[in-house]
């Protein structure tokens, strides 16, 4: 299995724009890159998912290296309500789809 | 489409009792997951379902938790008998090609106390 290793938890203010990292040194050819976020109370929510290069959406952008070993997700200008716990998964498809939550990085907004 | 419904949304029983917790995937998808969340040990996956097949239920503790698929629009995990240490937040998650590549769409989770 792939194994993700992130921060445990980050600090920001309002405004400005966010980077969380994630190691998977041992990911596989076919492995896609997927972040959540989760709120207290409430399941995984996806937020990005991507391969190789670059990928963006309406809510955050994933960088991914050439060597695929760490990627980035970035959140741009961060409110009070992206304070969540924010989780990297690597896909595992040695093993039929299945995938592995790591620890989450805890990202708390400040006014 | 509603997402993904489970029920109870929390249960509070005593250490012995059969607990049975739901879940309705969302239409069309073929696969479908049950997590544990616990402060100690995070986002834990139990089972593994697709097209109704069990393929991996590596993650279920022991033989006291069983999970069922009887058909595509529904999904059974029960504990019996139920152990305090069996206190959780139990997730059901269905996803339209699998979790590598497909995204995982959560319900909003049965909260169980095992007193």
């Amino acid at each position: 299995l792939a194994k993700t290793t992130q921060p445990i938890s980050m600090d920001s203010y309002e405004g400005q724009e966010v980077n969380i990292t994630c190691s998977h040194n041992n990911i596989a050819t076919n492995d896609y890159i997927t972040w959540y976020q989760q709120f207290p109370s409430q399941g995984p929510r996806f937020i990005i998912q991507g391969y190789k290069t670059k990928v963006t959406n309406e809510v955050a952008s994933l960088f991914i290296p050439a060597d695929r070993k760490s990627s980035t997700l970035s959140l741009p200008r961060v409110s009070l309500s992206d304070t969540a716990v924010y989780y990297c998964l690597v896909g595992d498809t040695g093993n039929a789809g299945k995938s592995t939550f790591g620890d989450g990085t805890t990202l708390t907004v400040k006014p | 489409d509603a997402g993904v419904i489970q029920s109870p949304r929390h249960e509070v029983t005593e250490m012995g009792q059969e607990v049975t917790l739901r879940c309705k995937p969302i239409s069309g998808h073929n696969s479908l997951f049950w997590y544990r969340q616990t402060m100690m040990r995070g986002l834990e996956l139990l089972i593994y379902f697709n097209n109704n097949v069990p393929i991996d239920d590596s993650g279920m503790p022991e033989d006291r938790f069983s999970a069922k698929m009887p058909n595509a629009s529904f999904s059974t995990l029960k504990i019996q008998p139920s152990e305090p240490r069996d206190s959780a937040v139990y997730f059901c998650a269905s996803s339209l090609f699998g979790a590598d590549t497909g995204e995982l769409f959560f319900g909003e989770g049965s909260r169980l106390t095992v007193l």
